[in-house]
């Protein structure tokens, strides 16, 4: 079964403290994940992807193919990072539909 | 920067009713996505629309719901007889390039089923 796992529904942080969301997976194949944000009021933008092994904001994410978890995370939160994040996974084929894992919401509080 | 624009933001409709919800993708994508919420759980892929036909449609997707991409630009998504449990967030989201996960969402339209 294709699913995505975020255990923590709310991840409470001081500014300046490290972050970690964290992200498991579950695909007998190679899956591409993805890091989804959404601000309050805003709309699902995408924060960042494994493929690509970047840093967005601050944040990086490395896939772990052995523990299947594709944590998000950042050294130094500050409070303009608060908003939910969705990991999200494409099982790839024609159709690049992504399956979502429920969302954490990341509070920085200063 | 292009946006994917979904109307209306809200809709309150009667049980049994039908409902139409409207969304205009970036222009020169060319793949298209129906996803929903219901308040609480996960984002849900509903159906994926490549080349003016679906591609694929999840188990939610049944003979209740239909997409349609009548004029080349708007995308709808119809819902047949409303049930209490459609009530949620639906949302709209166009992709360029196959595989790259860089889907462009719309806002959503929020479905409320009375």
């Amino acid at each position: 079964a294709q699913r995505v796992t975020q255990p923590e529904k709310l991840l409470s942080v001081f500014k300046g403290a490290p972050v970690e969301l964290k992200c498991n997976y579950s695909y007998s194949g190679s899956p591409e994940l993805f890091w989804y944000v959404q601000y309050s009021r805003q709309r699902l933008q995408l924060l960042l992807r494994h493929i690509s092994r970047e840093s967005i904001k601050g944040f990086t994410a490395d896939l772990n193919k052995g523990e299947t978890s594709f944590h998000l995370k950042k050294p130094f939160a500050q409070e303009e990072d608060s908003a939910m994040y969705y990991c999200a996974l494409s099982p790839g084929g024609a159709t690049n539909k992504l399956i979502f894992g429920t969302g954490t919401l990341l509070a920085v509080q200063p | 920067e292009p946006e994917v624009t979904q109307t209306p933001s809200h809709q309150v409709t009667q049980m049994g009713q039908e409902v139409i919800l409207h969304c205009v993708p970036i222009s020169n994508h060319l793949y298209f996505y129906w996803y929903r919420q219901i308040l609480g759980q996960k984002v849900e892929f509903l159906v994926s629309f490549y080349n003016n036909e679906i591609s694929e449609k999840s188990e939610i997707f049944d003979d209740q719901f239909s997409v349609e991409r009548p004029d080349g630009s708007n995308f709808t998504l119809k819902i047949r007889s409303t049930k209490l449990e459609d009530s949620a967030m639906y949302f709209c989201a166009s992709l360029l390039i196959s595989g790259t996960g860089s889907y462009t969402f719309g806002s959503g339209t929020r479905l409320t089923v009375v």
